[in-house]
């Protein structure tokens, strides 16, 4: 099955600073990578999704990057705010197990002020 | 907006008792899914279904079972209960896609403790 690596696992940064979380993924079959934001006590919102026929997407200071040959998508954060600190979870779906999602183990992101 | 709401946000269950998670969604999605999320080892799925009565076995799905008996509402259920099933328990709900995904929503998850 899909296997997705993370990394880092924790990452702080100064306010006003980019951050930037990667992803690897091993089923060439997977299709569709979306990026959650999970705040305490709250469940994973969906922030950005980037689907295998684009390599790149924007949403204001929030973009994803896919390379599909070296199968892996990155999370980039600019111009980081306090509100921005947060757990981040990516995920990839193959094309081929319904809508099932594989997700990686998170990253802990802390902005500093 | 999408709305998926999960019945309790705490529980405190004991060793051997039989426990249900109810989570229910408000948008007539097909597909809604069970995942359990622990420190360090990110979302895990449970059990899914993609339609009224019909459940597929995730990653883990030992020791539970799952319900769905009206399209809006997924219930997991825990046999009987044991201390290593604590843990955050996540709900989400998406709809059919064509080609590519549709993604997933969010409960804001149970936080169960087994004593």
């Amino acid at each position: 099955g899909e296997n997705v690596e993370q990394h880092p696992s924790t990452l702080s940064v100064q306010e006003g600073d980019s951050a930037v979380i990667k992803c690897t993924y091993s089923d060439s079959a997977s299709n569709y990578f979306p990026w959650y934001k999970q705040e305490l006590g709250k469940g994973p919102q969906l922030i950005i999704d980037i689907r295998s026929n684009v390599g790149e997407k924007k949403d204001q200071r929030i973009a994803v990057t896919l390379n599909k040959t070296a199968k892996h998508f990155s999370l980039h954060i600019t111009e980081t705010q306090p509100e921005d600190s947060a757990v981040y979870f990516c995920a990839a779906r193959p094309s081929n197990t319904g809508n099932q999602f594989y997700f990686g183990t998170g990253t802990s992101l802390t902005v500093i002020p | 907006d999408v709305k998926v709401t999960q019945s309790s946000r705490y529980l405190v269950k004991r060793t051997g008792e039989k426990v249900f998670l109810e989570c229910v969604q408000d948008m007539d999605h097909e597909n809604m899914f069970w995942y359990r999320q622990d420190p360090g080892l990110g979302l895990r799925l449970i059990y899914f279904s993609y339609d009224v009565k019909m459940k597929e076995k995730g990653d883990i799905p030992e020791g539970y079972s799952v319900s769905r008996e009206k399209k809006e509402r997924f219930s997991l259920i825990l046999e009987s209960a044991s201390t290593n099933q604590t843990s955050m328990y996540l709900c989400a709900s998406s709809g059919l896609g064509t080609g590519f995904s549709q993604p997933q929503h969010f409960g804001d998850g149970t936080r169960l403790s087994i004593l």
